[in-house]
């Protein structure tokens, strides 16, 4: 079974804060993705990598930056946090049709 | 990627089978048709994808109507555990490209 986990499953931090959210995938996929949901608005893409080093913008892409250094792991990085980023974060790893999605870590900016 | 419509929720009772309905009428000759669901706190799981001909594996059918314009996914004997929000998702086959969730269908499945 494909296994994408998530550095933590609950997370608060202050406003102007660097936080760090970690995704590991075991089954050598190529892509990864980053989501935020929010109540009302779905699932929203932030980033995804498609390869070591390379990444991509998705829809939402303001505050984050991301990091793919090797194929297994793809951070996520809100330079400095604010309350409107408190949300529930969602990484995915994908071959070719289906997303594997790891559990989600909740975060809370206070 | 193609705009998918599907109803906000529908009740189930349990051991019945729940046909859920997506409508997709911009689909394009490329695209395919996936479904996930999202469990209440975790993340979605991949249920079924397919081009134009059905599908079934151990979790569900999907039957694509011919002119690929709508497609309906089964689960033949709903059970408590089914309950959840289910994601109708159009896209290219390719797993760089991003994929768009829209609000999916909330599945009540009752005892």
């Amino acid at each position: 079974d494909v296994k994408v986990t998530q550095s933590s499953r609950y997370l608060v931090k202050r406003t102007g804060e660097k936080v760090f959210l970690e995704c590991v995938q075991d089954m050598d996929h190529e892509n990864m993705f980053w989501y935020r949901q929010d109540p009302g608005l779905g699932l929203r893409l932030i980033y995804f990598s498609y390869d070591v080093k390379m990444k991509e913008k998705g829809d939402i892409p303001e505050g984050y930056s991301v990091s793919r250094e090797k194929k297994e792991r793809f951070s996520l990085i809100l330079e400095s946090a604010s309350t409107n980023q408190t949300s529930m974060y969602l990484c995915a790893s994908s071959l070719e049709y289906e997303q594997y999605f790891g559990p989600g870590t909740r975060l809370t900016v206070t | 990627d193609a705009k998918t419509t599907q109803p906000t929720s529908m009740d189930c009772a349990e051991g019945r089978a729940a046909n859920l309905p997506c409508n997709h009428s911009t689909i394009s000759g490329n695209e395919y048709v996936y479904w996930y669901r999202q469990i209440h706190s975790q993340g979605p799981q991949y249920i079924i994808h397919g081009l134009k001909n059905n599908e079934t594996n151990e979790m569900a059918s999907l039957i694509i109507t011919e002119d690929r314009k709508s497609s309906t996914l089964i689960l033949p004997h709903a059970t408590l555990r089914d309950t959840a929000v289910y994601y109708c998702i159009v896209r290219v086959a390719t797993g760089g490209f991003k994929t768009i969730f829209g609000a999916g269908t909330r599945l009540f499945v009752k005892a």
